[in-house]
């Protein structure tokens, strides 16, 4: 079941660049999307989200661009620091819906 | 800040005997979860749990795994008859409201079933 796909496993940036990490997903019926940060040992936490009326959320240094025609979400974090290092999870759920479906991870490694 | 707690942080059992993982949910929140993670794979939905029964369940949710709110703050996840391949971490999560919200997540509980 691979509802919603992260297909890049790690992504590795320098501070201060743009992180851009991205998600695909394919069932239509989603409609609230959000990101969450994990450190290891540690349970995720909730970074950004976006529902399927917009287009775009923006808080501070991390921005969620969401293309419903393509079934794509990316996260954009400018500029990147090295506490950023994480992995990064891309989540769905469709309204109605008591579960979240969580993408597989990127981990994001920001160097100094 | 409120935070969703979980006991213990790492559990050890033998395959085949019954484990309880423990949660307390953040207070004021009404929707409870349990997912899982295996070490290099990603996050599972478990269960999730509303007016205390059972919202929905994944296909991993057999009849080994139930849940349960035994008082006003807890939120227990037991596995009867562990199997190795339940060895993961069970994170407990809850939300305010159900649909489009962010779900809380506690630090997780670390199970190895030996």
């Amino acid at each position: 079941d691979q509802q919603v796909k992260q297909n890049s496993p790690s992504l590795s940036v320098q501070e201060g660049r743009i992180s851009i990490l991205n998600c695909d997903y394919t069932n239509s019926m989603f409609d609230y999307f959000l990101w969450y940060k994990k450190y290891p040992a540690e349970g995720p936490t909730f970074l950004i989200s976006i529902s399927s009326i917009k287009d775009k959320n923006e808080d501070g240094r991390f921005t969620v661009f969401l293309n419903k025609s393509a079934k794509h979400l990316s996260l954009h974090i400018v500029p990147s620091q090295p506490g950023d290092s994480a992995v990064y999870f891309c989540a769905a759920s469709g309204t109605g819906g008591f579960k979240t479906i969580f993408g597989a991870g990127t981990r994001l490694f920001v160097k100094a | 800040e409120p935070e969703v707690t979980q006991t213990p942080s790492h559990q050890v059992t033998q395959m085949g005997q019954e484990v309880i993982l423990r949660c307390v949910p953040i207070s004021n929140h009404l929707y409870f979860y349990w997912y899982r993670q295996i070490l290099g794979q990603k996050v599972e939905f478990l269960v999730s749990f509303y007016n205390n029964e059972i919202s929905e369940k994944s296909e991993i949710f057999d009849d080994q795994f139930s849940v349960e709110r035994p008082d006003g703050s807890n939120f227990t996840l037991k596995i009867r008859s562990t199997k190795l391949e339940d060895s993961a971490m069970y994170f407990c999560a809850s939300s305010a409201l159900w649909g489009n919200t962010e779900a809380f997540f506690g630090q997780g509980t670390r199970l190895t079933v030996v």
